[in-house]
């Protein structure tokens, strides 16, 4: 089956920048998305990005696709102590199968 | 807007007790519904999934099941847990862009 695959952990300074890696192997991914979750809570989403595309911003957040490596990326600017959580990657091909989800990467934020 | 419910948030259970958990969703219609099982704050294990009144695919074959007995309902029930039925379990319903919103989340504990 298709398969999502990050590195689990991270540790950053605060304010310095995280960028969190994430690879997937379903070629004809139409969606791919990041999901926060903080202790204790659901899953939030952060930000998604369509297939067709090479970068998306939002605020501190920035997601680059590379389609053809099949690599994903989340880079948070200025990074908080706030900011610490597990982040997971996901990808959908459309239809009614459900999200492929990578195992998390636990960001922790040194103050 | 949509928002996702789920209870009871923490449950403390003894072996071979039977289970029930609810998940409603309000302001959507006809969504597809998920439940997610996670261990140890870590990486998520689809359970089942449907995408109408009736109709649930599942996942992983154990002793739990999944019934769809309204439009925006699903309910997550065991006869008789296990020690292994422990973890996060969180429900999600599945936006326009294929993207999933997770509920709050039920913390299990089978003694």
């Amino acid at each position: 089956g298709e398969d999502v695959e990050q590195s689990l952990f991270l540790s950053v300074r605060e304010g310095d920048s995280s960028v969190i890696n994430c690879t997937y192997t379903d070629s004809s991914s139409t969606y791919l998305y990041w999901y926060k979750q903080e202790p204790g809570a659901g899953l939030q989403l952060l930000t998604y990005i369509f297939s067709n595309m090479d970068m998306k911003q939002d605020q501190r957040l920035t997601v680059l696709l590379n389609k053809k490596d099949k690599h994903l990326s989340l880079r948070i600017a200025d990074t908080q102590t706030g900011d610490s959580a597990i982040y997971f990657c996901a990808e959908s091909n459309s239809g009614n199968t459900p999200l492929v989800f990578g195992k998390g990467t636990r960001l922790s934020v040194i103050a | 807007s949509q928002t996702i419910h789920q209870w009871p948030a923490t449950l403390v259970q003894p072996v071979g007790s039977p289970l029930s958990l609810e998940c409603t969703v309000e302001g959507t219609s006809n969504p597809n519904l998920y439940w997610y099982r996670q261990a140890a704050g870590r990486g998520l294990q689809l359970l089942f999934y449907s995408v109408g009144i009736g109709q649930i695919s599942s996942e992983v074959p154990q002793n739990l099941s999944a019934s769809r007995p309204q439009d925006r309902q699903f309910i997550l029930s065991s006869k008789k847990l296990l020690l292994s039925d422990s973890g996060f379990y969180l429900c999600a319903w599945r936006g326009l862009r294929n993207e999933q919103f997770f509920g709050p989340g039920t913390r299990l504990t089978v003694l």
